[in-house]
């Protein structure tokens, strides 16, 4: 039942484009991406509640395809700070399941 | 306003001890996760609370291990007869109740608590 990322982890020079991916085999009705720093609380990035939607913050944004029951997170010229590891996560009845993480590191 | 509080940052317990660990929501927070990570890994759900319910454990031993988030003060994580398999780092987060359906609830989590089982 834990959603599934893809890659497991991507190096990225800054100001590249990195693509991050979630799927689920489950129905999906939400999704949760969650950014977590080494040794620190997973932040809160973003929600899509409807197939189709799509978020944007500054840079990083995410679409919600609920048909095929995934989700993307798109980060744009990546600066130095986004490094860290990516969760995706659902809801199924009561309980919440994280992806299984994507660590993502920017170098200079 | 002040973030989800755990206590304490980092735990040390010698085999056989008890660990208590505590979170005190955001306010105005009536729901309550905690979650296990183990060293280079994911977070596992283990247990879902609301004031004075528990509303899922499905996640968490069914031995050793109880939660509690009553009325008055924090919501509780006990493990009893602490063993070096528990030595991990456990997270708390709290939610808002305004939403209809549980899917739309977004989790603020705390720091941390990292237990260490000597």
């Amino acid at each position: 039942q834990q959603p599934v990322q893809s890659p497991q982890a991507v190096i990225l020079r800054e100001g590249e484009d990195a693509v991050i991916n979630c799927s689920s085999s489950k129905a999906l009705y939400s999704v949760h991406w969650y950014r977590q720093k080494h040794g620190e609380a997973p932040v809160f990035l973003m929600i899509l509640l409807k197939g189709g939607e799509q978020k944007g913050h500054e840079k990083i944004s995410a679409s919600f395809n609920e048909k095929k029951q995934q989700s993307s997170l798109y980060l744009t010229a990546s600066q130095l700070s986004y490094s860290g590891t990516y969760f995706c996560g659902t809801f199924t009845g009561n309980q919440f399941y994280f992806g299984t993480g994507t660590s993502l590191t920017v170098i200079p | 306003n002040a973030g989800v509080m755990q206590n304490p940052r980092h735990l040390v317990r010698r085999r056989g001890q008890e660990a208590r660990l505590r979170c005190s929501p955001m306010k105005g927070h009536s729901h309550v996760y905690w979650y296990r990570q183990l060293p280079e890994e994911g977070l596992k759900f283990m247990v879902y609370l609301q004031k004075e319910n528990i509303i899922d454990e499905s996640g968490m031993p069914k031995e050793r291990f109880s939660a509690e988030f009553p009325k008055e003060g924090p919501s509780i994580l006990r493990i009893q007869q602490v063993v070096r398999g528990d030595s991990a780092a456990y997270f708390c987060a709290s939610s808002r109740t305004d939403t209809l359906t549980l899917a739309k609830n977004i989790q603020y989590f705390g720091a941390g608590t990292r237990l260490s089982v000597l």
